[in-house]
């Protein structure tokens, strides 16, 4: 069974520079979760969707940061512009419904410079 | 308001040695409790969850964790640790009103031959 993919691994721009983080969930499950992981402030929760539909984005920190998940196979995180305080590692999760446990892809380690 | 609480930042045991990771939690209504490990450069993976039942639950890699409702605790274990063990343990709650984790800050593992 492939798990959750992302792409790409590591990421190196400069600032103002547009970002696309891509994620293909594992084949059946509903919920996907964007989240990002920093030394300082630890593993946060983006967004998440059910189903393709955004349910909560209220992690999203700022209007520069956009999600979207055209269908079940596929989900987007933008940022645009890019901020050096932007980097972090971002990683995307999906579960087979609410109680089930999420599984993570390997991140994406990104750098603003 | 719910919340997770991971105390140790760092827990250092000897190889062979029992190890305990603790977790306790604050949440409204029944709780999902999950932990999961993350090695370097990796994403998080599942270890175990515990929902309704014994309260004793067995999980990955020989590890273990005992919610005690009344403590409200659920805390890792394992009888006699391995070098390989060396991680970055995470506990989560999963939210009584919608389908998030909360998550612990996170406990670095440390095993010494």
């Amino acid at each position: 069974d492939a798990g959750v993919i992302q792409s790409p691994r590591h990421e190196v721009t400069e600032m103002g520079q547009e970002v696309t983080l891509r994620c293909k969930p594992i084949s059946g499950h509903d919920y996907l979760f964007w989240y990002r992981q920093t030394m300082m402030r630890g593993l946060e929760l983006l967004i998440y969707f059910n189903n393709n539909v955004p349910i909560d984005d209220s992690g999203m920190p700022e209007d520069r940061f956009s999600a979207k998940m055209p269908n079940a196979s596929f989900s987007t995180l933008k940022i645009q512009p890019s901020e050096p305080r932007d980097s972090a590692v971002y990683f995307c999760a999906s579960s087979y419904s609410s109680g089930q446990p999420q599984h993570f892809g390997d991140g994406t380690r990104l750098s603003i410079l | 308001a719910q919340s997770v609480a991971q105390p140790e930042d760092q827990v250092n045991v000897a190889e062979g040695n029992p190890l305990t990771v603790k977790c306790t939690y604050s949440v409204s209504g029944n709780p999902y409790l999950f932990w999961y490990v993350q090695y370097p450069n990796r994403g998080l993976q599942f270890l175990l969850k515990y929902i309704t039942g014994d309260n004793l639950v067995k999980g990955s890699y020989g590890f273990e964790a005992e919610f005690n409702k009344s403590q409200t605790s659920f805390h890792l274990k394992k009888p006699s640790a391995l070098v390989s063990d060396s991680a970055l343990y995470f506990c989560a709650v999963r939210k009584d009103s919608n389908y998030q984790l909360i998550w612990g800050a996170g406990t670095k593992l440390i095993i010494k031959p």
